[in-house]
């Protein structure tokens, strides 16, 4: 079974700082999810990436296959960003997805 | 607007009553799913359906009973549920089932149901 484990759990920031969030997997995967899910409960899938890294505006995510371990990086953070971002794992056998405990974000002005 | 619509948005019932959320996808997927969200836990897969056809239920307790009468809908039927299940229930879905993609394949997500069970 899949464990995939977030951190940090809370974060606060400054408008204008870059904001890391880290997600490890514990077994091999086919792809790896950036969700971000706002008060309402919606979710919205940022990125799906296997490999490498891809950016979005100010979003970039990374993965590192071999060391099991992908970064949500956030640039010129925002009050609007907001939010909590879950990592979560598809593969490994499982037919859903393996999900983090997520990291709430609140950026300050 | 994720192209997922789920209804209601907020339920609140009784132990005994019998109720239903429902789910609504426009995207052509082929794979759907029922998430539970309860608070301090992370999203927990409950149903899987592939082409109407269920794929996985992950143990989930028969007071919670999935129907998926075709490729575009998904019900999940709520009946005498305890407090504790009192969540926001997510459905989803995407092109194929998460397990068997080889490409690309972004899973959507409903705005959820937030259900009180008093």
């Amino acid at each position: 079974k899949n464990e995939v484990e977030q951190s940090p759990q809370n974060l606060t920031a400054q408008e204008g700082e870059f904001i890391t969030i880290n997600c490890s997997y514990s077994v091999g995967i086919s792809a790896l999810h950036w969700l971000q899910q706002h008060p309402g409960g919606g979710i919205v899938s940022l990125f799906m990436l296997s490999s490498g890294k891809k950016k979005h505006g100010r979003l970039i995510a990374t993965i590192n296959i071999q060391e099991k371990h992908s970064s949500l990086h956030i640039t010129a953070s925002h009050p609007r960003d907001s939010a909590v971002y879950i990592c979560a794992a598809s593969g490994g056998g499982a037919d859903g997805l393996t999900f983090g405990k997520g990291t709430h974000l609140i950026i300050q002005p | 607007e994720t192209g997922v619509t789920q209804t209601p948005r907020h339920l609140v019932m009784g132990m005994t009553n019998k109720k239903s959320l429902k789910c609504e996808q426009h995207l052509g997927h082929n794979a759907m799913y029922w998430y539970k969200q309860s608070a301090k836990k992370p999203l927990e897969l409950m149903f899987v359906y592939s082409l109407e056809e269920r794929v996985e239920n992950n143990s989930v307790p028969s007071r919670f009973s999935p129907e998926c009468p075709n490729s575009s809908h998904l019900f999940l039927h709520l009946h005498t549920l305890q407090p504790e299940d009192s969540a926001l229930y997510l459905c989803a879905s995407s092109q194929q089932l998460v397990s068997r993609a080889a490409g690309p394949n972004t899973i959507y997500f409903g705005e959820g149901s937030w259900l009180t069970v008093v």
